[in-house]
């Protein structure tokens, strides 16, 4: 089944230790999108890519990078984790008719900071 | 700048009761679009159900309806029959113009008692 599939889904890292988070399609969405989800709120868009264009909100930490090599794959490096980065990371997508204003949105990968 | 409003952090329904979730929005848009996503604890973000702005008509997926109000930038979700499996965290969330980036409301978390 066509999909958004997040790996890890769960993954812990070190105080300080870079770590990347990845995320396929095969939806062949031209948008691609990052969302943090702490526990209890709402997802927060961290950045998103239109087709190559990237566009990062302007409250996201310097912290926080993303790549995306072609349609299908984006990535989430988060170069010098804290402890306020422990959530949730959700990738989305949207782009093809007929609901091409629709969001899909992958599993999520855990992040915990130690 | 467009909000999100769901007033009502927790909701109780007792299964095969119906139960409405409010929303309301702010937008000086004439176009747009609104969701419902429904993210069951530790599980996956899924659409729930989608409404054009332009639709007078109020969208229906089996036993998820909507009370979309134009005028009054409200727009409330029904379950019907409830079941257990609508336990869950409800988000609204609307988006419009060429990014499709989503807004959302805070989130209502719904209890379904057996």
């Amino acid at each position: 089944d066509a999909m958004v599939i997040q790996n890890p889904r769960y993954q812990v890292t070190q105080f300080g230790k870079p770590v990347t988070l990845s995320c396929s399609q095969t939806l062949n969405h031209n948008v691609m999108y990052w969302y943090q989800q702490k526990s209890s709120q709402a997802p927060k868009l961290l950045f998103h890519y239109y087709d190559k264009d990237f566009n990062n909100e302007a409250d996201t930490p310097d912290n926080f990078q993303s790549r995306r090599p072609n349609t299908s794959f984006c990535f989430l490096d988060i170069r010098s984790p804290g402890l306020g980065d422990a959530a949730m990371y959700l990738c989305a997508t949207r782009g093809t008719a007929p609901n091409t204003d629709t969001q899909y949105f992958g599993p999520g990968t855990r992040l915990t900071v130690l | 700048a467009q909000t999100v409003t769901q007033s009502q952090p927790e909701m109780s329904v007792q299964e095969a009761e119906t139960v409405t979730l409010s929303c309301t929005y702010d937008t000086s848009e004439s176009d747009y679009y609104l969701f419902w996503y429904k993210q069951p604890p530790s599980r996956q973000m899924i659409l729930v159900i989608r409404q054009e702005a332009y639709k007078q008509q109020n969208a229906t997926e089996n036993r998820f309806s909507v009370n979309f109000q134009k005028a009054a930038k409200s727009f409330s979700l029904k379950i019907s029959d409830s079941q257990l499996g609508d336990a869950a965290m409800y988000f609204c969330a609307y988006s419009w113009g060429s990014q499709g980036n989503l807004i959302f409301g805070k989130g209502t978390k719904l209890s379904v008692k057996p």
